[in-house]
């Protein structure tokens, strides 16, 4: 069975200093890993995936996560953050060696930058 | 805007009524996902459908139920409804069922049970 932790309600940060957002999974075949983002009364939005190669993976609006597979973690991480980057951000996982689509959610962290 | 849309957006019931939500995916996909999304439960995986046929199952209740139509549409029919219930109803399609495609969500369909 697939399942995603996010160990963090809620991260504070101040605007222009890095954030991390983190995500640990577990996955029985090769892991799939998907970082979302929220924003108030809206769906979900695609920020990033690692499929497979690099550890490091750049995504959506300056996000990068590292895929460590000795520690099953995929870390969200922005080197400067923005006010605006406020909002409920989302770890979902897919076992790659299954045959559907179905994606496992964490249970999200909302990300909270104050100027 | 991603393309996926819901109907209604908001919808407002008794407990023990019955209620059906509607998804167009994005133009060209074939898969459609339904998530629900609660306070308590976080995000749930109710169900996939890829080109009308049921392609995974999550934790959706014997009391729900869904399909996929020739035109790819799908809707999610909730009855017997229970206060519990009230939740934010996500669709979200995809262009097939690999497992590296990301998905696309609709603005999500919320329900309040009274």
């Amino acid at each position: 069975a697939q399942s995603v932790a996010q160990p963090e309600d809620q991260v504070n940060v101040a605007e222009g200093n890095p954030l991390t957002v983190k995500c640990t999974y577990s996955v029985s075949g090769n892991p799939y890993l998907f970082w979302y983002v929220q924003y108030p009364n809206r769906g979900l939005q695609f920020l990033l995936k690692y499929i497979t190669g690099d550890n490091l993976v750049k995504g959506s609006y300056g996000f990068e996560a590292e895929f460590n597979k000795s520690q099953t973690s995929f870390h969200l991480k922005k080197p400067s953050a923005l006010v605006s980057d406020s909002a409920l951000y989302f770890c979902a996982v897919r076992d790659g060696s299954s045959n559907t689509g179905k994606l496992i959610f964490g249970q999200g962290t909302t990300l909270q930058v104050k100027p | 805007d991603s393309g996926v849309t819901q109907t209604p957006k908001h919808l407002i019931t008794a407990t023990g009524q019955r209620v059906t939500l509607r998804c167009s995916p994005r133009s060209g996909d074939l898969s459609v996902y339904w998530y629900q999304q609660s306070l308590d439960q976080g995000l749930q995986f109710l169900i996939q459908y890829y080109n009308g046929e049921e392609r995974a199952k999550g934790n959706i209740l014997e009391r729900f139920s869904a399909q996929q139509f020739p035109d790819l549409h799908s809707e999610l029919n909730l009855s017997s409804l229970e206060l519990g219930d009230s939740a934010l109803y996500f669709c979200a399609s995809s262009v097939g069922h690999l497992t590296n495609e990301k998905l696309f969500f609709g603005s999500g369909t919320q329900l309040s049970v009274l």
